[in-house]
C-alpha cells in the first residue's frame, strides 16, 4: 500500500476563496482523522469517521470548516470562506483500531491563505 | 479531558550522547502510549509504543518507560546521530476514538 495519500501538497489562495483538501486512507482501514498543526496549537483533531461516518467534529472550529467521506477510499475537508488564519499544515490519518493502535499520517497540506 | 504535558520543548544533544523526552498524563484510565517522529515536511511516524501492562519497551538505540503509579512515560534514545534531529511527539489514548497529543519535542543533533 502506498500510505495515505493527501492532495494538494501545497496550497496558497487568497482570503474568502473556498478550499478543499483531499485525503486517500490506507485500504482496510476503518478510522480517519483530520489534524491541523500549527506552532502555535501544537497537533490538533479536528474530525474523525469510522466506517465513513464522522463520529466527533467538536474540534472542527468553526462552520467554514466541514468534512465528508462519501466512501471508504476518500475524504475531503472544505473551508469556505477561507481565511489567514487557517494557514496550517493539515495532515489526515488512518488506523484500524481508533487510538489503540499506531496511526498512519499523510504528508499533509500545508494551507496558505493570503 | 485527558491532558498530556510534554517537556522539553526544545533538546540540543552533541552526537553520541543520550536523548531524554518526557510525558505526563492525567487520565488513570490511558492504556496506550505512542511515540511519533516528524521530520522535516512529513507526516508524524510511529517510532515506538507501549502499553498499559508494560514497564518498558526498547528497540536498538529507542526506549520507552512507563510509570503508570506516576502517570508519566519517557523516551530514550541513546548514541544520538544527526539523523534523529526531528520533532517527537508523546501520546496517550484512553478510550472514545481519541489520541492525545503531547505539543512536541524539538530535538537538535549537533554533529
Amino acid at each position: 500500500d502506498a500510505g495515505v495519500i493527501q492532495s494538494p501538497r501545497h496550497e496558497v489562495t487568497e482570503m474568502g476563496q473556498e478550499v478543499t483538501l483531499r485525503c486517500k486512507p490506507i485500504s482496510g482501514h476503518d478510522y480517519l482523522f483530520w489534524y491541523r498543526q500549527t506552532m502555535m496549537r501544537g497537533l490538533e483533531l479536528l474530525i474523525y469517521f469510522n466506517n465513513n461516518v464522522p463520529i466527533d467534529d467538536s474540534g472542527m472550529p468553526e462552520d467554514r470548516f466541514s468534512a465528508k467521506m462519501p466512501n471508504a477510499s476518500f475524504s475531503t475537508l472544505k473551508i469556505q470562506p477561507s481565511e489567514p488564519r487557517d494557514s496550517a499544515v493539515y495532515f489526515c490519518a488512518s488506523n484500524q483500531w481508533a487510538g489503540r493502535t499506531e496511526a498512519f499520517f499523510g504528508q499533509g497540506t500545508r494551507l496558505t491563505v493570503v | 479531558g485527558e491532558n498530556v504535558e510534554q517537556h522539553p520543548s526544545t533538546l540540543s544533544v552533541q552526537e553520541g550522547d543520550s536523548a531524554v523526552i518526557k510525558c505526563t498524563y492525567s487520565d488513570s484510565a490511558s492504556n496506550y502510549f505512542p511515540w511519533y517522529k516528524q521530520e522535516l515536511g512529513k507526516g508524524p511516524q510511529l517510532i515506538i509504543d507501549i502499553r498499559s501492562n508494560v514497564g518498558e519497551k526498547k528497540d536498538q538505540r529507542i526506549a520507552v518507560t512507563l510509570n503508570k503509579t506516576a502517570k508519566h512515560f519517557s523516551l530514550h534514545i541513546t548514541e544520538t546521530q544527526p539523523e534523529d534531529s526531528a520533532v517527537y511527539f508523546c501520546a496517550t489514548y484512553t478510550g472514545g476514538f481519541k489520541t492525545i497529543f503531547g505539543a512536541g519535542t524539538r530535538l537538535f543533533v549537533k554533529a
